[in-house]
């Protein structure tokens, strides 16, 4: 059974501080996405990384994927209360006729203003 | 309307009842899936539907009966639902099956089943 595990599961840091999301597995994965989901709403793609070491930068959100392509981090700099959301990491394989998502266990982050 | 739509957004049901929930898409893609979060748990993969043919089922009981008319519209009939079924259920939608991974998602219908 794939798993993966993403640390930690709750964050609450101040507006400005730095923070450093992982998302863990034994699996190798064909591709790794990265989205963020408010209260009420569905989940919201950010990124998607396929090449194993490669990073790529959204405004303030760093994404890396590993190099044997298991895991990855999501690194938030000067983070705002606007980050405010429960991130999901999400491994993506070929499964059958279909490509198939393993979702990560998520991690909640609050900024306090 | 643009993206994945859901109705309703929030739904309460008794076991006895039977509703239906409706996911439509207007990113022209070909690929529908229904998956359904509960506290505390990663999101579950229900059903994958391609080119409105079912293409996957994860063993989900048969009190959830999926349809999927065309490629834009996919419905989740519920009846006889246990309490242990409340959730948010998601829609999402890629480009096709096949190829990619990017899925994108409805804002959901929060379920209460009483």
């Amino acid at each position: 059974t794939q798993l993966l595990e993403q640390s930690p599961q709750f964050l609450s840091i101040q507006e400005g501080e730095n923070l450093t999301v992982y998302c863990n597995s034994s699996s190798v994965f064909s591709s790794l996405q990265w989205y963020r989901q408010e209260p009420g709403e569905g989940p919201v793609l950010l990124v998607t990384v396929v090449t194993g070491g490669e990073v790529k930068k959204l405004k303030r959100l760093t994404f890396q994927f590993g190099d044997a392509r298991k895991d990855s981090s999501l690194h938030i700099t000067a983070a705002q209360p606007g980050d405010t959301g429960l991130y999901l990491c999400a491994g993506g394989y070929y499964g059958g006729a279909t490509n198939k998502l393993i979702f990560g266990t998520g991690t909640l982050l609050a900024v306090q203003p | 309307e643009t993206g994945v739509t859901q109705t309703p957004r929030h739904l309460v049901m008794g076991m006895t009842n039977k509703k239906s929930l409706k996911c439509e898409q207007h990113l022209g893609h070909n690929a529908m899936y229904w998956y359904k979060q509960s506290a505390k748990k990663p999101l579950e993969l229900m059903f994958v539907y391609s080119l409105e043919e079912r293409v996957e089922n994860n063993s989900v009981p048969s009190r959830f009966s999926p349809e999927c008319p065309n490629s834009s519209h996919l419905f989740l009939h519920l009846h006889t639902l246990q309490p242990e079924d409340s959730a948010l259920y998601l829609c999402a939608s890629s480009q096709d099956p096949t190829s990619g991974h990017e899925q994108y998602f409805g804002p959901g219908t929060r379920l209460t089943v009483t």
